[in-house]
């Protein structure tokens, strides 16, 4: 499609185990970018990629969190060890660069609920 | 500590009216805003953007005011359509380096009545 696609769109997991969410952003795009979004609240920045390069990774709350986009398209963030606290949707977003008119266009997430 | 605030968490317009959502900045780095709508279970939808150099910006029936010194800008909605109610989110970034990412408000839920 033409869009940013996230997979799974629904993740359920045992506190303690490890989750892999994917995304497949816009062809072309350099830009990638992942978010958390809480209930009620707006998404929050986890990491950016420029094509393969981790450039910004401030938003990652703990070391549990790893992002990963190796040949500069798909990228996974996985969450090890994963706790209570990281239930939440994570958006995913690709832009054609980090201009402020260059958009960020949204996946619609992966909803992760941990039990 | 809030960057960005949209202090109504809800919003109820009636259909053919003028809707307008509000949002509030602190930190004076910011140089560009933009306002996402977002559909349960969907992601956030690009809308409209205004440069820190511009006090106005329209596409349609969207237009973004922004009052600099006030730090603050307005998403105008003309007139308002069913398919307008949503939650509206408000973010803003920094082009020149630092953190990467938007920043969000907590959206407003704008609620288009018949």
């Amino acid at each position: 499609g033409a869009g940013v696609s996230q997979s799974p769109r629904y993740k359920v997991a045992k506190r303690g185990q490890d989750v892999a969410l994917r995304c497949d952003p816009i062809s072309g795009h350099v830009s990638l970018f992942w978010y958390q979004q809480a209930l009620g609240q707006g998404p929050e920045f986890l990491t950016y990629f420029q094509n393969e390069a981790q450039l910004d990774k401030s938003g990652l709350p703990s070391d549990r969190f790893f992002a990963e986009r190796p040949e500069g398209s798909v990228s996974t963030l996985k969450i090890q060890r994963t706790q209570q606290e990281d239930s939440a949707v994570y958006l995913c977003a690709s832009s054609l660069g980090r201009r402020g008119n260059q958009p960020q266009h949204f996946g619609d997430g992966t909803r992760l609920s941990i039990l | 500590d809030q960057q960005v605030k949209q202090n109504s968490p809800s919003l109820s317009v009636q259909e053919g009216r003028i809707s307008i959502l509000n949002c509030d900045y602190t930190n004076s780095m910011f140089d560009y805003f933009l306002w996402y709508k977002k559909y349960p279970a969907e992601g956030p939808t690009f809308l409209i953007s205004i440069s820190s150099i511009k006090d106005k910006n329209e596409d349609g029936r969207f237009t973004v005011f922004l009052n600099k010194s006030a730090k603050h800008l307005s998403l105008h909605i003309v007139p308002s359509q069913p398919g307008d109610s949503a939650v509206y989110f408000c973010a803003a970034m920094y082009s020149g380096g630092g953190a990467d990412g938007l920043t969000f408000g907590k959206g407003t839920h704008l609620i288009i009545q018949p």
